[in-house]
């Protein structure tokens, strides 16, 4: 079964830094699906970004990009020029390429942005 | 514009009783889920369903159960609440495969007695 580590629990970055939240993932598959979830205090869960096993480009939106080292089954979130808005937890997700199988997530990594 | 949407948002009750906490999406989204959230245990999976009559079970079943009768809505059920379920719970939907993106609700807040 595929597992979904989030190894720091609890991070901070000061307004306009940047920041790089850590994931590793455990699996047998060649092809899947990599997520980050953002879930910002008493607000629903919303995508980041999602990223392709297959593709070699790391996925980039906005501020948000992601550094996916496929044999390392490593898939870090950076944000650049962090906001207060960016103040919030995130999930990292995986998902299988077969679609059989619902999402595992990370247990989570709460980021706090100091003004 | 689409949407996901649960109710009551906040929900207290008492040790045996049974709770229904409502999952209604405008997406026409095939596949639904559960999640609870607890602290230390991230977002762990109840229930999912693949569409219309169809519902499965995920890593923390026990005492839940779902139906699913028709695409916008699945409910929750908590057969006999237990103190031990007393967690923020969140229905998600997504379009067809399991592997694309989960659309989440705003969550409902269960206290249980």
């Amino acid at each position: 079964a595929q597992t979904v580590t989030q190894s720091q629990p609890e991070m901070s970055v000061q307004e306009a830094e940047t920041v790089t939240l850590s994931c590793t993932y455990d699996t047998s598959e060649s092809d899947y699906y990599l997520f980050w979830y953002k879930q910002p205090p008493s607000r629903q869960m919303i995508l980041v970004i999602r990223q392709e096993a297959y593709k070699q480009q790391n996925a980039t939106e906005n501020r948000f990009s992601v550094n996916f080292q496929k044999a390392a089954k490593s898939f870090s979130l950076k944000i650049s020029d962090s906001q207060l808005g960016d103040a919030a937890m995130y999930f990292c997700a995986y998902a299988s390429f077969s679609g059989n199988t619902p999402l595992v997530f990370g247990k989570g990594t709460r980021l706090s942005v100091i003004a | 514009d689409a949407e996901i949407t649960q109710s009551p948002r906040h929900k207290i009750t008492e040790t045996g009783r049974q709770v229904t906490l409502a999952c209604h999406q405008t997406w026409n989204h095939n596949n639904m889920f559960w999640y609870r959230q607890d602290l230390g245990h991230g977002l762990r999976l109840i229930h999912y369903s693949y569409g219309v009559q169809d519902t499965n079970k995920g890593e923390v079943s026990d005492g839940y159960s779902v139906s699913r009768s028709n695409t916008e809505d699945l409910p929750l059920t908590l057969e006999s609440a237990a103190s031990s379920q007393t967690s923020v719970y969140f229905c998600a939907s997504s379009e067809s495969a399991l592997r694309e993106t989960q659309y989440f609700g705003p969550g409902t807040r269960l206290l249980v007695l």
